[in-house]
């Protein structure tokens, strides 16, 4: 699976939009780009993924580059309940034996 | 209800002892999981389990043995608990093997003195 490089923090005002950023300049043809989210004391949870077209969800919007080698995450209004360390996961979608390899992720500190 | 639902939440016990931690998923899910979250953080895969079948055992040490009555059960038992195992422990299901959308329960905080 491709590796992927995210910036230690970042934050935000509350109510504004959170863009967060992901290179992953080795992704190949049949990798996905996944984000997960945890909020502190709790487990990770999904958020959203795509391959190459953008995509929206309820939770957010992922933006991919032309040549798939970045991409950024964007809470369109982030709030404090938003503030995690959001994690940017290149992989297949189906694989018998792949796993979900977290990276050290991007703590996003919404502030009021 | 719960999607992936763990017991105990927290865990105190001392070095030698013995622990199990408890996994259930009502998703209907095929494959669960067990991760290890140390201090620093870092998220690892430890164990994946499909239809009650061992898939994934990431050179964990033979003092944790899953065991997987059935697909929608997948427990964590530890034997000759050390320092070094204190942890959060999280389980996680997925609708297939290999699937890279996973949901994941709370986490049960291991404190091992």
């Amino acid at each position: 699976d491709a590796k992927t490089t995210q910036p230690t923090s970042m934050d935000c005002a509350e109510g504004r939009a959170a863009n967060l950023p992901c290179n992953h300049s080795t992704i190949s043809g049949n990798e996905y780009v996944y984000w997960y989210r945890q909020i502190h004391s709790q487990g990770p949870q999904y958020i959203i993924h795509g391959l190459k077209n953008n995509e929206t969800n309820e939770m957010a919007s992922l933006i991919i580059t032309e040549d798939r080698k970045s991409s950024t995450l964007i809470l369109p209004h982030a709030t404090l309940r938003d503030t995690a360390v959001y994690y940017c996961i290149v992989r297949v979608a189906d694989g018998a034996n792949s796993k979900l390899t977290f990276g050290k992720g991007i703590t996003l500190s919404v502030r009021p | 209800d719960t999607a992936v639902s763990q017991t105990p939440k927290y865990l105190v016990t001392q070095m030698g002892n013995d622990k199990s931690i408890k996994c259930e998923q009502n998703l209907g899910h095929d494959t669960m999981y067990w991760y290890k979250q140390d201090s620093k953080k870092f998220l690892k895969i430890m164990f994946s389990y499909n239809n009650k079948e061992l898939i994934i055992n990431e050179t964990v040490p033979n003092r944790f043995s899953p065991k997987s009555p059935d697909k929608a059960h997948l427990n964590l038992h530890i034997n000759s608990l050390e320092l070094g195992d204190s942890a959060v422990y999280f389980c996680a299901s997925s609708l297939r093997q290999g699937r890279a959308i996973q949901y994941f329960g709370a986490g049960t905080r291991l404190s091992v003195l």
